[in-house]
């Protein structure tokens, strides 16, 4: 079965420092997604992305944050100088369609900033 | 209002009982409507999508009332591998989610 993949799974970074999180989306999807899961808070959006551009961002979304589809199958969040807030999950997802149609999540990428 | 809202529980339930998960939600144009679960330290799974008819999927039936902006989760003969975080999720071309409600079956 297709999978969404991330790499890393873990990535311990400190404050300031610059971090890129990578995902694979499964192959025959247009519309990727990053969102973000504080530990014991709830999924929240960050930005979608199609056709090589943003589609929307959330407000958490903000300057430190940037994405890129450098080639044909890597989908990548960069956070420029990450702070201790930024510690959470990070979950790619990808879909055929932006609605009415299941999105597939990666296994996610746990940031902890020290 | 929130955007989405659960109860965030626990509901512990015996296995084989019956539970119910209620969800409302704030934007009345939201097209989509899904249960997703969440294992611990987990990405979200769909469990099922939910449609105004309302649908069945084995021992789950998920319901959606439009008029009341409403969204219900129906468990019949829970297990144990049932364990987890349901999460209410609205798509409005990204997908807006609940906090979660976690169930725990037990022995």
């Amino acid at each position: 079965e297709p999978e969404v993949t991330q790499t890393p799974s873990h990535q311990v970074t400190q404050m300031g420092q610059e971090v890129i999180l990578r995902c694979v989306p499964i192959s025959n999807h247009l519309y990727f997604y990053w969102y973000r899961q504080i530990l014991g808070q709830k999924v929240e959006f960050l930005v979608s992305f199609y056709n090589n551009e943003i589609s929307e961002k959330s407000e958490i979304f903000d300057d430190q944050f940037s994405v890129e589809r450098p080639d044909g199958s890597n989908f990548t969040l960069k956070i420029r100088s990450t702070k201790l807030e930024d510690s959470a999950m990070y979950f790619c997802a990808s879909s055929v369609f932006p609605s009415d149609t299941e999105a597939f999540f990666g296994q996610g990428t746990r940031l902890t900033v020290v | 209002r929130k955007e989405v809202e659960q109860d965030p529980g626990p509901f512990n339930v015996p296995e084989g009982a019956t539970v119910a998960f209620n969800c409302t939600y704030s934007n009345s144009a939201s097209q989509s409507f899904f249960w997703y679960r969440q294992d611990c330290r987990k990405e979200p799974k769909l469990l099922m999508s939910v449609y105004s008819s309302g649908n069945e999927d084995g021992r789950f039936t998920a319901q959606l009332n439009r008029a009341s902006q409403y969204i219900s989760l129906l468990i019949r003969d829970s297990k144990l591998s049932d364990s987890a975080t349901y999460l209410c999720v609205l798509n409005t071309d990204k997908l807006i989610f609940g906090t979660g409600t976690r169930l725990q079956v037990f022995p």
